[in-house]
This record gives structure tokens, C-alpha cells and sequence, in this order.
């Protein structure tokens, strides 16, 4: 079956620095891939998502990159900031009609001054 | 972007009692809704899926005689956990969306039995 496999955190930067947070995923057909955001006592929120092979999804300075050869769509920041200490979800979703959800375990992710 | 509501955020009940949690979207109609649950330090896992005015499809595992999904109507969706056990205190989180649409998450619930 489909499944995502997500970089184990938690994850501590300090504020300005690259962040990656790396994903992988397995699936049949040609799934469509997601970043969702959860910040502390909210819901998760669509961070970016990217639709077909080669396509870059980005979003407030985030980015990934969904590559087919090494099914992969690792998320990258290139100088992180403390607004952005929040747990993060990649996924993939298969569209049948509708979008059918698989999660990754998310990275807490904590940003120091 | 749409908003999507639970209630309640929390709640403690007995063990054998049933629980009620609803989900809303605030300012958009739903035509889906999911249900997922997530366990400590673990994924989202979903339970099911419902369209409005039809049965809930749910995940393979997971039981619907205990997991009653209603979607009566295209901002509200429940689920109600029959005669709750411990094992089943949880955080339930659910989206809605437009078929084939991006789905929108609320806060989510948290479930203790006792």
C-alpha cells in the first residue's frame, strides 16, 4: 500500500539557519504530494504541495521538490525564523474522486533565537 | 483559507459511555469529510471518509458498529464513539473539502477515558 516516510525528529535550529526535512514515499500511479504545518494548538494547514513529477511547490520561503527517481519531496527553508517551531507533515494523496490522505509521522520542528 | 471547527477540543468520560465530537466547516460547504486519528508521536491515520447524505466508507481495521460517522449535511459531520474503552482515548482530527479538493484540517479533539 501507499505509505510516507518522514525524517524522525525532533529537529532544533537556531534562527537563520538551511533547514531540511527529508521525505520519501511509496505509492502506485502517480500520486499528488503534500507539506502540511501544524502549529502549536491549531490545525493542520496545507504548506505547499506539488501535483506531478518535476513540479516545485513553495510557500512563506518553504519549497520542495517532487522527484520521481528517487520518490522523493524533501522540504527546504533556506533561513529558517522562530515563527516557523511547528510540527510538519508530508503526505501524498491519491485522487479518486477525492483526496485520500497518507501521512507521514511528522518533525517537530523548533526554531532558537 | 476555510475554516474548519471541532467540538469539543477535550473530553474525559467513563469507560462504556458514549462520546460525540463535531466537525464543522464554518465557511464553505463540504461536500467530503474525513476522519483520522492520531496516536502519540505517531501519523495521522485515517477512519473514514463520508460524502454528505450517504454512508461513511471506512478504513480496513477500523470498526464501524464503534466509529458512528453522520454527515447530515454539508457543514456538519459527526462521529461518535460508542460504549468508549481506554484504548480508544485518542486525538481525532478531521478535514473537509470539496470532492477532489484540498482538504481543510481542524484543531482536533482529545479523547482520555477513564
Amino acid at each position: 500500500g501507499d505509505s510516507v516516510t518522514q525524517m524522525e525528529g525532533p529537529v532544533t535550529l537556531s534562527e537563520e539557519a538551511f533547514l531540511t526535512i527529508n521525505c520519501t514515499y511509496t505509492a502506485t500511479g502517480y500520486p499528488s504530494l503534500f507539506w502540511y504545518v501544524q502549529y502549536p494548538g491549531e490545525g493542520l494547514q496545507l504548506l505547499l504541495k506539488a501535483t506531478k513529477a518535476d513540479d516545485k511547490g513553495s510557500n512563506k520561503g518553504f519549497e520542495a521538490t517532487y522527484r520521481k527517481e528517487t520518490t522523493s519531496f524533501h522540504l527546504e527553508k533556506g533561513s529558517v525564523q522562530v515563527s516557523d517551531s511547528a510540527v510538519y507533515f508530508c503526505a501524498l494523496g491519491t485522487n479518486f474522486g477525492n483526496e485520500k490522505l497518507t501521512f507521514g509521522t511528522g518533525t517537530r520542528l523548533t526554531i532558537i533565537p | 483559507g476555510a475554516v474548519v471547527s471541532q467540538h469539543p477540543s477535550r473530553v474525559i468520560c467513563k469507560s462504556g459511555t458514549s462520546v460525540k465530537i463535531e466537525c464543522r466547516s464554518l465557511d464553505f460547504q463540504a461536500t467530503t469529510m474525513f476522519w483520522y486519528r492520531q496516536f502519540p508521536k505517531k501519523s495521522l491515520m485515517l477512519m473514514a471518509t463520508s460524502n454528505e447524505g450517504s454512508k461513511a466508507t471506512y478504513e480496513q481495521g477500523v470498526e464501524k458498529d464503534k466509529f458512528l460517522i453522520n454527515h447530515a449535511s454539508l457543514t456538519l459531520s459527526t462521529l461518535t464513539v460508542t460504549s468508549a474503552h481506554p484504548e480508544d482515548s485518542s486525538f481525532y482530527i478531521c478535514s473537509a473539502s470539496l470532492v477532489g479538493k484540498t482538504q481543510y484540517f481542524g484543531p482536533g479533539t482529545r479523547l482520555l477515558v477513564l
